[in-house]
Formats: structure tokens, C-alpha cells, sequence
């Protein structure tokens, strides 16, 4: 039984690019949440797809965006990159059955850095 | 949006000894919290958890207690083993708090 899986696991880019992150939920889960994570911080939630929409959303900007499929896969993408979104990228996937009730499964991240 | 606060950046306890990490958050709507444990190198990955009916669960070692009037939860291992050296994270509704390091030292 796979658990979440990221893709890739490390990358690199320079400061105005854009980015695509890549996950795979727990097999039978149908929400992903994604989360930003930086060094010595906790997992800030950037937002959470249901039923490929967007449930909820953190405090992020509109520079970050995401997308599910219909096989609940996500993507994450960022545009005009900055150097303060260097960090660890972590997608965790539940149930759908509420808010914040349902234990979240991670992946072991994606660490991005941008120079 | 900080709803959800670990004060404590690490705590250092001695094998066999009790260890206690706290967590407090602001929203009183906040109905389920949770506890994740991280590992170097690898994802958080859950704990125990506790319903805001509740004030107390267990669950082996672990032991989570809610007090909503102080908007507190603190989580307890006992007995501490050295295995139980990682980052533990509190959260609710989505949101976590900046982590607590346990090192248990043998």
C-alpha cells in the first residue's frame, strides 16, 4: 500500500521562474492538503483540494496555485519565484470527511531552493 | 496566522523520565487536535489525537490533555525512550504549530 509520493525530491531554480510539484495521495484518500515548510518552522497549509477544487486557503499569495485530477493526484505550481520560497514543500493526504478531523498522511517532501 | 503556538523550541529529558510538550492555540472554534512526530529526512507523520469533548486520551505511552478554558493542550510520553528523538508538531484544522525537538538521552 503506497503511501503520499512526491515528486521530485529536490530541485533547484533561480529567483522569476516557476515550479510544479508533484503528489500522489495515500491510495483511498481523495483530499490533498499542501504545506510549506521552512527551516526551523512548522508546515504553514498554503491550501487543500476536495473533489478537484480548492476547499481552503492559507495565507498565501495568488503566486501560488494548485490543481487535483480526477485520479486525486495534485499539483502545486509557483510563478515568478522568490528566494524566500526556498523551502521544504510537504503534501499530506486524508478523507474528505471534514475539516481538520481526519489525520493527515505526508510525503517526505519536496525541498526546493531558489538562487 | 499563528493559531497555533509551541513556545518550547526543544526539550531535553533523560530515558525513562516523563516528557511533556505544550501547545497552546487562540481559536476557540478549533474542535480536533492532533499531534505529528518528525523524523529527520521523512514527512510528519501522526500521533494521537483528541476531540475538544474530551479532556483527555491515551494511547500506550502517549497521553494528550485538552483544557479548553486555557486553550492548552499538552502532550505526555511516558516512559521517554530514545526513539521518541524528533520534532513533534501540534495541530488543528489544518494548522501547526513551530515544533517542540525532544532528545531523550540514554
Amino acid at each position: 500500500d503506497a503511501g503520499v509520493t512526491q515528486s521530485p525530491t529536490h530541485l533547484i531554480k533561480t529567483r522569476g521562474q516557476q515550479v510544479t510539484l508533484r503528489c500522489s495521495p495515500k491510495s483511498g484518500h481523495d483530499t490533498v492538503s499542501w504545506y510549506q515548510q521552512a527551516l526551523g518552522q512548522g508546515p504553514q497549509f498554503i491550501f487543500q483540494y476536495y473533489e478537484e477544487e480548492e476547499r481552503q486557503r492559507g495565507n498565501f499569495p495568488d503566486r501560488f496555485s494548485g490543481h487535483q485530477f480526477p485520479n486525486y493526484s495534485s499539483e502545486l505550481n509557483v510563478n515568478a519565484l522568490l528566494l524566500g520560497d526556498s523551502a521544504l514543500y510537504l503534501c499530506a493526504s486524508t478523507t474528505g470527511t471534514g475539516y481538520g478531523n481526519s489525520p493527515l498522511h505526508f510525503g517526505n517532501g519536496t525541498r526546493l531552493t531558489v538562487t | 496566522d499563528q493559531q497555533v503556538k509551541q513556545n518550547s523550541p526543544s526539550l531535553s529529558v533523560q530515558e525513562g523520565r516523563i516528557s511533556i510538550l505544550n501547545c497552546d492555540y487562540t481559536n476557540s472554534m478549533f474542535d480536533y487536535f492532533l499531534w505529528y512526530k518528525k523524523y529527520p529526512a521523512e514527512g510528519p507523520t501522526f500521533l494521537i489525537s483528541i476531540s475538544s469533548i474530551k479532556d483527555k486520551n491515551e494511547d500506550g505511552r502517549f497521553t494528550v490533555f485538552l483544557n479548553k478554558s486555557a486553550k492548552h493542550l499538552s502532550l505526555h510520553i511516558v516512559p521517554s525512550q530514545p526513539g521518541d528523538s524528533a520534532v513533534y508538531f501540534c495541530a488543528a484544522a489544518e494548522r501547526f504549530g513551530a515544533g517542540t525537538r525532544l532528545t531523550v538521552k540514554p
